[in-house]
Order: C-alpha cells, then sequence, then structure tokens
C-alpha cells in the first residue's frame, strides 16, 4: 500500500517569513495529493491540492508543488501570519475510485510574532 | 464540512464494553470513511463505504465494525477487541462527483475509563 513521509514534524518561523513542508510518497499510481490543515481539537480543513497532471497551484499565499518522477511534493506558505499556526498533513490517493487517505504525520508550525 | 456530523463530542467506555460513534452527513455523497488520529500521528483509515450496504477494511480496522444501511449514515463500533481505543475519531465523506476531495466531521474523542 501507500506509505507517505512528512517532514518536518515541527517547524518554527517568524512572522512574515515562508514555511514549506515536504512529503514523499512510495505508490506511483497516486495521482491526487490534497493538504490539511488542522488546529486543536478541531477538524481537518482541506486547503489546497494537486492532481498528478500538474506540477505547481497556487492559490493566495499557499502553493504546491509536485515531482512525480521523484515522488514528492511541498506545501508553500508565503508571508505567514499567526494564524497560520496549525498542524498540517500531506496525504496521497490513487484517485478516482474514493479510496481512503493516506496522510502523512502532520507538521506542526509555529507562527513566531 | 458543515453538513457532517459526529455525536457525541466525548464518549467514555469501560473495559470490555463496545461503543458505536455516530456519523451522520446531509450532503448526498456517496463515499463514507472512517479514520482515527493518535498525538504525534497522522489519521489512519479504518473503514470506508463507496455505496449503500458495502464497504471495505482500511489499514486498522481489527476491533472495530461499521454498517452502511442508509446513504446519508456510517456507525463506527469500537468493540472489546479494540485493546487500545483512546483516540480522536474522525468521520468523512465525498461525493460521486469529485470522489477524491473528503470533507470532515468535528470529531468524537474516545477515552477509557
Amino acid at each position: 500500500g501507500e506509505n507517505v513521509e512528512q517532514h518536518p514534524s515541527t517547524l518554527s518561523v517568524q512572522e512574515g517569513d515562508s514555511a514549506v513542508i515536504k512529503c514523499t510518497y512510495s505508490d506511483s499510481a497516486s495521482n491526487y495529493f490534497p493538504w490539511y490543515k488542522q488546529e486543536l481539537g478541531k477538524r481537518p480543513q482541506l486547503i489546497i491540492d494537486i492532481r498528478s497532471n500538474v506540477g505547481e497551484k497556487k492559490d493566495q499565499r499557499i502553493a504546491v508543488t509536485l515531482n512525480k518522477t521523484a515522488k514528492h511534493f511541498s506545501l508553500h506558505i508565503t508571508e505567514t501570519q499567526p494564524e497560520d499556526s496549525a498542524v498540517y498533513f500531506c496525504a496521497a490517493v490513487a484517485g478516482g475510485g474514493a479510496d481512503g487517505l493516506t496522510f502523512g504525520k502532520g507538521t506542526h508550525l509555529i507562527i513566531q510574532p | 464540512d458543515g453538513g457532517i456530523t459526529q455525536s457525541p463530542k466525548y464518549l467514555f467506555r469501560k473495559e470490555g464494553q463496545n461503543v458505536t460513534l455516530s456519523c451522520e452527513q446531509n450532503l448526498n455523497h456517496d463515499a463514507m470513511y472512517w479514520y482515527r488520529q493518535d498525538p504525534g500521528q497522522g489519521l489512519r483509515l479504518i473503514y470506508y463505504s463507496q455505496i449503500v450496504n458495502d464497504f471495505q477494511k482500511g489499514d486498522i480496522a481489527e476491533g472495530y465494525s461499521v454498517s452502511r444501511e442508509k446513504k446519508e449514515s456510517f456507525p463506527l463500533t469500537v468493540t472489546s477487541a479494540q485493546k487500545n481505543p483512546t483516540a480522536f475519531y474522525l468521520c468523512a465523506s465525498s461525493s460521486w462527483t469529485d470522489p477524491d476531495t473528503q470533507y470532515f466531521g468535528p470529531g468524537t474523542r474516545l477515552l477509557v475509563l
């Protein structure tokens, strides 16, 4: 089955700086890669996703890049703000069949004022 | 995600007891999922169902059971065979028009007395 590795487990950045979280996956059949943000005690919220037919997707301060050859994808947050502090999860699935997602273990992002 | 509800918010289980977690959605989604979240871990898939009266085991199905008698409901039973049930349980759903995008409920925190 699929295995997703996520790094780092904790990331502390100064407010206004950029943050990058990286994930690798093992199953070459995976073709859908979402990112979720989870605040303490709350449900995960989808913030951005990418499919294997594109290499990059951007939504305001958030972007995701995908390298299918190397089987890794990354989340980039620019101009970080205090409300960006949360745990971020990457996931992967061989999509189209409504199968369950395989998640990374999460990155705790801390924005220092 | 606002159309997915889980109850109760907190649940206490005694040794040897079976307990059932409720998940309901009014989004007319076809697929539903159960994930378990432990501290420092990502979400792990327990069971999922793509249509009524059908479901598949995920990565950690042992000690759990599910049913899917109605499209909008996907209850999870934590049986006495699950020796370490303390965790945060999250239900999710997705539609057939966008099967990869999963929306999460607010979660149930299960504690063992």
